[in-house]
């Protein structure tokens, strides 16, 4: 069965904290890792992994895939307030725009 | 990329009742994905709506519960039927465009 699994569910840190957010994932015909930030509502788009050991960064954020492990982490150095969402991890497989998610890591950080 | 508008953003709906919610994309997309988010959960994916074509429904949803309709390449809509507390969640429609997924508003919904 695919899944994907995030840790830590849940995460307090004070402002200029870094931070390190762990995704697992088993899905048939991997193809890609994404990472979203939702504070509302939807879900916002922060990174696309597809090849193993090539950082992509964005500002404070940056994520790194390992294919040998299955893994992906996402950094968040300097946190602030702002940073303050559920952060999701999502696998693709074979099939087109389908994508398997894990529970998310609830980031609460305090001024 | 996409931007994708959902109605209604958010509704209160009485038990027994079904609410139709709807997705309109900008552009022309192949596959439109429903996914749902009770509270406290991760995203699951309901069905996988194409045009032309009924919906693919995943494990543990079915038609009945959650009919869809595809008329056209950039919009669709899911109904929530026979509502009842279980079904309180956040409803998001997705596309892919660009090789990036993208995901709609959300429409909200409470059924009392």
């Amino acid at each position: 069965e695919d899944k994907v699994v995030q840790s830590p569910l849940s995460l307090v840190v004070h402002e200029g904290d870094t931070v390190t957010l762990n995704c697992s994932y088993e899905v048939t015909n991997f193809r890609s890792l994404l990472w979203y930030k939702q504070e509302k509502k939807a879900p916002t788009f922060l990174f696309m992994l597809t090849s193993s050991g090539i950082e992509k960064k964005s500002g404070r954020l940056s994520s790194i895939l390992d294919k040998k492990e299955l893994s992906s982490i996402l950094n968040i150095t300097a946190t602030q307030t702002g940073d303050s969402a559920i952060y999701l991890c999502a696998a693709r497989g074979s099939t087109l725009g389908r994508l398997y998610f894990g529970r998310g890591t609830q980031l609460t950080v305090w001024p | 990329s996409a931007v994708i508008s959902q109605k209604p953003s958010r509704d209160i709906c009485q038990r027994g009742t079904s609410l139709t919610i709807q997705c309109q994309v900008d552009s022309q997309v192949t596959m439109m994905f429903w996914y749902r988010q009770q509270p406290g959960q991760s995203l699951t994916l309901i069905a996988t709506a194409n045009q032309g074509s009924e919906a693919t429904y995943e494990s543990g949803f079915v038609i009945d519960k959650f009919p869809i309709s595809r008329p056209n390449l950039t919009f669709s809509t899911l109904t929530v039927s026979n509502m009842s507390p279980e079904d309180s969640s956040i409803y998001l429609c997705s596309v892919e465009s660009g090789n990036t997924i993208y995901f709609g508003e959300g429409s909200w919904l409470t059924v009392v």
